[in-house]
């Protein structure tokens, strides 16, 4: 089975932090993505990564940037973080783009609160 | 761009019974993917069920299916025999098929199933 892990499940941080959340997948998977998730807004992209060293931002870059320097493992790091980033952070993976091998796996999830 | 739209928040059904989430998307395009996943409660997000859009025929795991309306850009999601284990966010998702894409998801249903 493929397996994401990612972390932490639990993060409480202060504003202004450097914060770093880390995912990594088992599976060999070319791409990678981080989302947040919240009531209401379902999953936003933050961004993705196709290869190593490879990003593109997604639909709500701003605030945050990312890290693949290995094929398994996609940091998210939030640089000085805010309250308004409070949020629950999903990270996935998927064999290919396109086709019928896009089905994306999930990890369980970091709950990040920035006091 | 592509939207994906979920208008029922929440819904509730009785055990045993059926339930069908709705989910309705809007895109140009002719070949793509259609996806339902579901994150229970503190578990990780997994996928359901999966449609190709040049697929006429509906899409069949075990109790859940779908009715995939094509013209209607419609793609509703079929829980028969409802069991407690189905409480969770049912997700709907859309990808089209080609180059370097990412998943659309639509902004959630939560289902609770009432013993």
């Amino acid at each position: 089975d493929v397996k994401v892990t990612q972390s932490s499940r639990y993060l409480v941080k202060r504003t202004g932090e450097k914060v770093f959340l880390e995912c990594v997948q088992d599976m060999d998977h070319e791409n990678m993505f981080w989302y947040r998730q919240d009531p209401g807004l379902g999953l936003r992209l933050i961004y993705f990564s196709y290869d190593v060293k490879m990003k593109e931002k997604g639909d709500i870059p701003e605030g945050y940037s990312v890290s693949r320097e290995k094929k398994e493992r996609f940091s998210l790091i939030l640089e000085s973080a805010s309250t308004n980033q409070t949020s629950m952070y999903l990270c996935a993976s998927s064999l290919v783009t396109g086709g019928w091998y896009n089905e994306q796996f999930f990890g369980p999830g970091t709950r990040l609160t920035v006091l | 761009a592509q939207t994906v739209t979920q208008s029922q928040p929440e819904m509730s059904v009785q055990e045993a019974e059926t339930v069908t989430l709705s989910c309705t998307y809007d895109t140009s395009e002719s070949d793509y993917y259609l996806f339902w996943y579901k994150q229970p409660p503190s578990r990780q997000m997994i996928l359901v069920i999966r449609q190709e859009a040049y697929k006429q025929q509906n899409a069949t795991e075990n109790r859940f299916s779908v009715n995939f309306q094509k013209a209607a850009k419609s793609f509703s999601l079929k829980i028969s025999d409802s069991q407690l284990g189905d409480a969770a966010m049912y997700f709907c998702a859309y990808i089209p098929n080609f180059g370097n894409e990412k998943l659309t998801f639509g902004t959630g249903t939560r289902l609770t199933i009432i013993p």
